[in-house]
């Protein structure tokens, strides 16, 4: 198994729901990304799990809550977005630091 | 910090050789990647240099040279499904946490 899968692929939200984007991999990697990327611009860095801790936050705004339950799975929860939030949302994995990064097919997420 | 530059928009003709190039300042360095990214979909690695010279994989080759802060991706014998945005990424020291992508450039592949 050599994927990155994310669910759900669409989302569409108003500024008052909670919602959860999921994110998992079955090839042992450590490290686990959310990147946030919008129309024809290049992947933004948000949070960095590296053996399930937090190891970055990039300064996100607090209705961004990441979550990693365990070494498999990766969590973003979504609570008071704004519609400025809407973007396609991109989980990573890598094995380690050198190695490359393996991208889901991401989440569309509007906000209404 | 980093800063990636990169055409926005390149056009080729199916069939021909196409070169994107990729400019970079950094603090630091430990390798650069590019990835191939379709509208809507998630980026796919192509390719990885660390080291100056030529890396060779099928219809795709890239060149790294450190000295200039230079590399470009070479694509051979376009194909329309090669119409896509090519990000090129740097990785600062330390860790691959540090991965920065450039604006990307949307290549158009024409019959």
């Amino acid at each position: 198994d050599t994927e990155v899968t994310q669910t759900p692929k669409h989302l569409v939200m108003g500024m008052t729901n909670k919602k959860s984007l999921k994110c998992e991999q079955h090839m042992g990697h450590r490290a686990m990304y959310w990147y946030k990327q919008k129309a024809k611009k290049p992947p933004e860095l948000m949070f960095v799990y590296s053996y399930e801790k937090l190891s970055i936050n990039e300064s996100v705004p607090s209705r961004f809550s990441p979550e990693c339950p365990n070494s498999s799975l990766l969590n973003l929860h979504l609570h008071a977005l704004q519609p400025e939030d809407s973007a396609l949302y991109l989980c990573a994995s890598t094995w380690g630091d050198r190695e490359k990064l393996f991208f889901g097919s991401g989440t569309q997420l509007s906000v209404l | 910090g980093q800063n990636i530059d990169q055409p926005t928009e390149m056009t080729a003709t199916e069939g021909a050789i196409v070169q994107i190039n990729c400019t970079y300042q950094t603090s630091g360095f430990n390798g650069l990647f590019w990835y191939q990214q379709h509208a809507g979909e998630a980026p796919t690695f192509l390719s990885y240099n660390v080291l100056d010279g030529l890396e060779e994989k099928g219809r795709f080759s890239s060149f790294l040279s450190r000295s200039k802060g230079y590399s470009y991706l070479l694509l051979k014998e376009l194909q329309m499904k090669d119409s896509a945005s090519y990000l090129c990424a740097v990785r600062g020291p330390g860790s691959a946490r540090q991965l920065t992508f450039g604006s990307g450039t949307q290549l158009t592949v024409l019959p």
